[in-house]
């Protein structure tokens, strides 16, 4: 079993729909990670949680450290968001990141 | 605009081949990473560096070593490339351990023939 597990793997939406992508973890933690992933392979870093919520334009992330659960929003999707959503989490006191493998969202206008 | 470089975003290189991946942060961070995916894989760690000089193997160092000679270069080296080495490269840094966030660089895809 991973020991990051994202749901679901693909998604497909409609331009203008809310979407959610999930992620749990079995270990103890000391901060997630959301990145994004565009074809062509660059990461850019969305969010860093190790409590509660946060919120940039229309993307939310949110996570329950009692549950090992953390969610990704976008609100009003549009096919610009079409990318590999990546979970992280950070290992208490390590520098590594374990890695889910990803949910590759495609928004169709 | 903090950045980390990737010398190339594509790279073709014979089997046997000795290979250098190069990535230069300018963000003065301490760690850096050197990440492979692969489908259905995800991200796996090579190596890692958290001061000048030093390293740590990661989940999969095998067929590969680094060099860190000044703090904003990490070097990853495939010593004799084979076709497994295949692969998405990535480079991230951060600062110390605790509350900041890693960037990444854009990649270099290597294909190893």
């Amino acid at each position: 079993k991973n020991e990051v597990e994202q749901s679901p793997q693909n998604l497909t939406a409609q331009e203008g729909e809310f979407i959610t992508i999930n992620c749990s973890y079995s270990v103890g933690i000391s901060a997630l990670h959301w990145l994004q992933q565009h074809p062509g392979g660059g990461i850019v870093s969305l969010f860093m949680l190790s409590s509660g919520k946060k919120k940039h334009g229309r993307l939310i992330a949110t996570i329950n450290i009692q549950e090992k659960h953390s969610s990704l929003h976008i609100t009003a999707s549009h096919p610009r968001d079409s990318a590999v959503y990546i979970c992280a989490v950070r290992w208490y006191n390590t520098d590594k990141l374990i890695f889910g493998t990803g949910t590759r969202l495609q928004v169709f206008p | 605009d903090v950045k980390v470089t990737q010398s190339s975003r594509y790279l073709v290189k014979r089997t046997g081949e000795k290979v250098f991946l190069e990535c230069v942060q300018d963000m003065d961070h301490e760690n850096m990473f050197w990440y492979r995916q692969d489908p259905g894989l995800g991200l796996r760690l090579i190596y890692f560096s958290y001061d000048v000089k030093m390293k740590e193997k990661g989940d999969i160092p095998e067929g590969y070593s680094v060099s860190r000679e000044k703090k904003e270069r990490f070097s990853l080296i495939l010593e004799s490339a084979s076709t497994n080495q295949t692969s998405m490269y990535l480079c991230a840094s951060s600062p110390t351990v605790g509350i900041y966030g890693y960037t990444f660089g854009s990649g270099t895809r290597l294909t190893v023939v």
